[in-house]
């Protein structure tokens, strides 16, 4: 079973730094690219960043570029976001998402971990 | 950047009605198009892929077409339980991956 499971969302002050994890398990994962994925309070879906199966190619949203640094380490199953100079734009929950086909980049995300909630706020 | 717009942004259905559901892309994505389920507390999930392809235990009530830039999703006999809000998604031209802004599926 396929599991993806953030963690690291707490409550950080405008400024102020951040990393988030997603511990992943039940699948092969130095095989397939994987996206962070936000969500405002009350919100709709924003994309965030996406990092490739190897780790060689990362992508970022203009709203965060800069600023988040998406990585990996295939060696433990792991995907991060560093987060940094945060603001109160920045608040909501964080979803890593896993894309459906291996080896690929441009695809539907199929699995979704349960999400961590980053509020800024003094 | 494709800009994904839904419509309607709420829509109310009696249990075993019909409900579409439309989504229109800024220009075209091809078949290159998502379905998400969010249910209230719940991460997003997979329905319907390249248009209309369910993903695997999606339900044969809900059914996905279009292609270029209008998609619909259907559920063609509403249940309780598809109460949540739905998204669309293009996956094609990116960064970045866009969706719309949501549809609330609400029981009349």
């Amino acid at each position: 079973e396929v599991q993806l499971v953030e963690s690291g969302g707490v409550v950080v002050q405008p400024g102020g730094s951040l990393r988030l994890s997603c511990a992943a398990s039940g699948f092969t994962f130095d095989d397939y690219t994987l996206h962070w994925v936000r969500q405002p309070p009350g919100k709709g879906l924003e994309w965030v960043s996406l990092i490739s199966w190897d780790g060689g190619s990362t992508f970022y949203a203009d709203s965060v570029k800069g600023r988040f640094t998406i990585s990996r380490d295939n060696s433990r199953n792991s995907l991060y976001l560093q987060m940094s100079s945060l603001s109160a734009e920045d608040t909501a929950v964080y979803y890593c998402a896993k894309e459906s086909s291996s080896w690929y980049l441009g695809d539907r995300f199929d699995y979704w971990g349960q999400g961590t909630l980053v509020t800024v706020s003094s | 950047e494709i800009v994904m717009t839904q419509s309607p942004a709420t829509l109310s259905v009696s249990p075993g009605e019909r409900a579409t559901l439309s989504c229109r892309a800024s220009q075209s994505v091809g078949s290159s198009l998502a379905w998400y389920q969010q249910k209230p507390g719940q991460a997003p999930r997979l329905l319907i892929y390249g248009a209309s392809t369910r993903a695997t235990g999606i339900p044969a009530r809900f059914s996905g077409s279009g292609s270029g830039t209008e998609f619909t999703l259907t559920i063609s006999s509403l249940q309780s339980e598809d109460i949540a809000v739905y998204y669309c998604q293009q996956y094609n031209n990116w960064p970045p991956y866009t969706f719309g802004q949501g549809t609330k599926l609400e029981i009349k």
